[in-house]
């Protein structure tokens, strides 16, 4: 079966350091987003890609970058980490027509 | 600015009761409505209501989307402890047609 999968799934790292969250989707979606959840705002759009070679920023993208070298995988790297970004991050994936499905998340903790 | 509202925020039902839930967006260009379930890990996809598919059901699940009041309801029947989740809503931003944006989600808990 397609799946999304995000690595590590828990991750305690300090301030400053560069961090990357890893996201493999086997779907061949595509679309790929990351969003990150935090209590009372829902979950946000930090980047997205439509495609090979293709990255957007989303509404709160600052500190974070991505890139996309093939289909599967987007990563997120944190540049220098903060406190700010402690957070519970997902990965997702959509077809054309729309409907998105999620990684299990990674649950980061900066100190 | 795009907007998406859910109420209430949280609900505590018992085991048989239903519940309505609801969804308010503000959206130029309105494509899609999208309702997920989030347990204690990733939202899973229920329904995608659009302009040609204004209903849909599953079990005992069902949703609506009114396109005049710009708002869908979600309904759970006969509810079990197993529907206690977050519920959320998404509607694409008008800027892009895979870039959602989410409501806060409603807290259902339903007690045995």
């Amino acid at each position: 079966d397609a799946e999304i999968t995000q690595s590590p799934r828990h991750k305690i790292t300090e301030t400053g350091r560069q961090v990357t969250l890893a996201c493999h989707q086997t779907w061949n979606h595509n679309n790929m987003f990351w969003y990150r959840q935090d209590l009372g705002h829902g979950l946000r759009l930090i980047h997205y890609s439509y495609g090979v070679q293709d990255t957007n920023k989303g509404e709160v993208s600052d500190g974070y970058s991505v890139s996309r070298s093939n289909t599967e995988d987007l990563p997120l790297t944190l540049e220098s980490a903060a406190s700010s970004q402690t957070s519970v991050y997902f990965c997702a994936s959509s077809s054309r027509q729309g409907e998105a499905f999620f990684g299990q998340g990674t649950r980061l903790t900066v100190v | 600015e795009d907007k998406v509202v859910q109420s209430p925020l949280s609900l505590v039902v018992h085991e048989g009761d239903t519940v309505t839930l609801n969804c308010s967006y503000e959206v130029t260009n309105f494509r899609s409505l999208l309702w997920y379930k989030q347990e204690k890990k990733a939202p899973t996809f229920l329904f995608m209501l659009t302009s040609s598919g204004i209903e849909k059901k599953s079990g005992r699940l069902s949703s609506i989307l009114d396109k005049k009041e710009l708002s869908s309801i979600l309904n759970i029947t006969a509810t079990q402890t197993g529907d206690s989740a977050i519920y959320l809503c998404a509607v694409p931003r008008n800027s892009g047609t895979y870039k959602y944006i989410f409501g806060t989600g409603t807290r259902l808990k339903v007690l045995a």
